[in-house]
């Protein structure tokens, strides 16, 4: 196992179209993370799954972001009806659970960059 | 409310001389994990050093070093003999809610890096 792996790398789309991200996490982690990280900016957290479980969607996830992880393996995170303000890079991470006191360092994978035109 | 604060935007150092990049944090926790990450202009984030809350020793790993301060809740991050390859942006960031529903690893704004030969 080599890392976390997100594909696509770039994206570009046109305003409107909906876009699809898929990640695939390390697999013996059970924890992903989805982040956007715009120009200049730390990564903000949009979600995170534990297994195939949903646990927290920020405010910032609008009703157009949805992310899924079926079976508890791979992620998808998609777009609908995108806007210029959703360009931005697409970062994915995984961890160990993170029980009780430990190294509980998320793994990134290299992102996906989208640009909305 | 900023849960994460880097006060420095930017900074330069002379290569091989050491610096201290900034950071303070704000949780309610009692258990919680401190992160630094570099990611450099390539896009990639790399994990650093590691800090649990209830850790005694402050964290080294090779040239870096973290200054943990828990009741001042700073945890700076040293970088002992500069490189230039150190030039990049530094991020911290924190795990807290370990185990719960909300356990998530968030950012700061970051501190851009810029060794000078």
């Amino acid at each position: 196992d080599t890392g976390v792996s997100q594909n696509p790398r770039h994206k570009i789309t046109k305003r409107g179209q909906n876009v699809t991200f898929r990640c695939d996490p390390i697999s013996e982690h059970n924890r992903l993370y989805w982040y956007r990280q715009t120009l200049g900016q730390g990564p903000e957290f949009l979600t995170y799954f534990q297994n195939e479980a949903q646990l927290e969607k920020s405010r910032l996830l609008s009703d157009r972001f949805s992310a899924e992880r079926p079976k508890g393996s791979f992620s998808t995170l998609e777009i609908q009806r995108t806007e210029q303000g959703d360009s931005a890079m697409y970062l994915c991470a995984s961890s160990f659970p993170g029980q009780g006191i430990g190294h509980t360092e998320a793994f990134f994978g290299q992102g996906t960059r989208l640009t909305v035109v | 409310a900023q849960k994460i604060t880097q006060t420095q935007p930017g900074m330069f150092v002379q290569e091989k001389e050491a610096v201290t990049l900034d950071c303070t944090y704000d949780t309610s926790d009692q258990s919680y994990g401190l992160f630094w990450y570099k990611q450099p202009s390539s896009g990639e984030m790399i994990f650093l050093i590691y800090q649990g809350s209830y850790d005694e020793q402050n964290a080294t790993e090779g040239r870096y070093s973290l200054n943990f301060q828990k009741a001042r809740k700073s945890a700076n991050l040293v970088i002992s003999a500069s490189q230039l390859g150190d030039s990049a942006m530094y991020f911290c960031a924190m795990r807290e809610g370990l185990g719960t529903s909300y356990d998530k690893v968030i950012f700061g704004p970051g501190t851009s890096l810029s060794v000078i030969p």
